[in-house]
């Protein structure tokens, strides 16, 4: 166990719809990371926070939006759902704030079906 | 573009054997290398982080090395075992930017 717990598990819903993902990152850590992950894309960096802040931005859809809360946990929102949405996405977090010697600790991913 | 190449064919051995991990990568100079383990459908592990000016490093079964003149990583895994399974994971930073991951190579190691 990762300390990292993503909520929901498994999410199906239908083109045009709006989701959101949750995260609660290891306990102390200030980073969260959001990745997708499809069969033919690989691992793909989405977006970071850290302490509450964007910190650096990937592939990210402008359909696609995160927040981190006070409490440090983040949420990834996902609009206007298209068949290529369908997906894993995992959070990470880690200590520090960028991509130094910085091991990142994965959650155990929601899975995103849109039919 | 900065690019990562994994072997997207699976790679299977048999138990006890030595198995052997390549990554490499293109117009990208990281400071930092990273291998993770993934299982079906789970997030990715941690294994183990190298540094630009280490050559070699190890813990217990795994050892990874980094030559940034060939711009390649090994990792390999010695005495393996069917639970060594799974998808393996190369990461790089460039010590500023976020992680960029490999595609991964799936290793079977079967009885």
């Amino acid at each position: 166990d990762s300390g990292v717990t993503q909520t929901p598990k498994h999410l199906i819903t239908a083109t045009g719809q709006r989701v959101t993902l949750r995260c609660s990152p290891r306990s102390g850590d200030l980073s969260v990371y959001w990745y997708q992950q499809s069969l033919d894309q690989g691992l793909q960096f989405l977006i970071q926070y850290y302490n509450g802040e964007e910190r650096a931005k990937g592939n990210i859809l402008e359909r696609f939006s995160a927040q981190q809360f006070p409490d440090l946990h983040s949420e990834l929102n996902l609009s206007s759902l298209e068949l290529g949405d369908s997906a894993l996405y995992f959070c990470a977090s880690s200590v520090l704030p960028s991509g130094g010697p910085n091991e990142q600790f994965f959650g155990p991913g929601t899975r995103l079906t849109v039919l | 573009s900065q690019k990562i190449e994994q072997n997207s064919e699976a790679l299977n051995i048999q138990e006890g054997k030595t198995a052997t991990l390549t990554c490499n990568y293109t117009n990208y100079s990281p400071a930092y290398l990273q291998w993770y383990r993934q299982d079906p459908g789970r997030g990715p592990v941690f294994l183990l982080l190298i540094r630009e000016n280490e050559k070699e490093k190890r813990k217990e079964r795994l050892k990874v090395t980094f030559d940034t003149t060939l711009k390649q990583s090994l990792f390999h895994i010695t005495a393996s075992q069917p639970a060594d399974s799974a998808t393996y994971l190369c990461a790089l930073t460039s010590g500023y930017s976020t992680l960029t991951f490999g595609k991964g190579t799936m290793l079977l190691v079967s009885p």
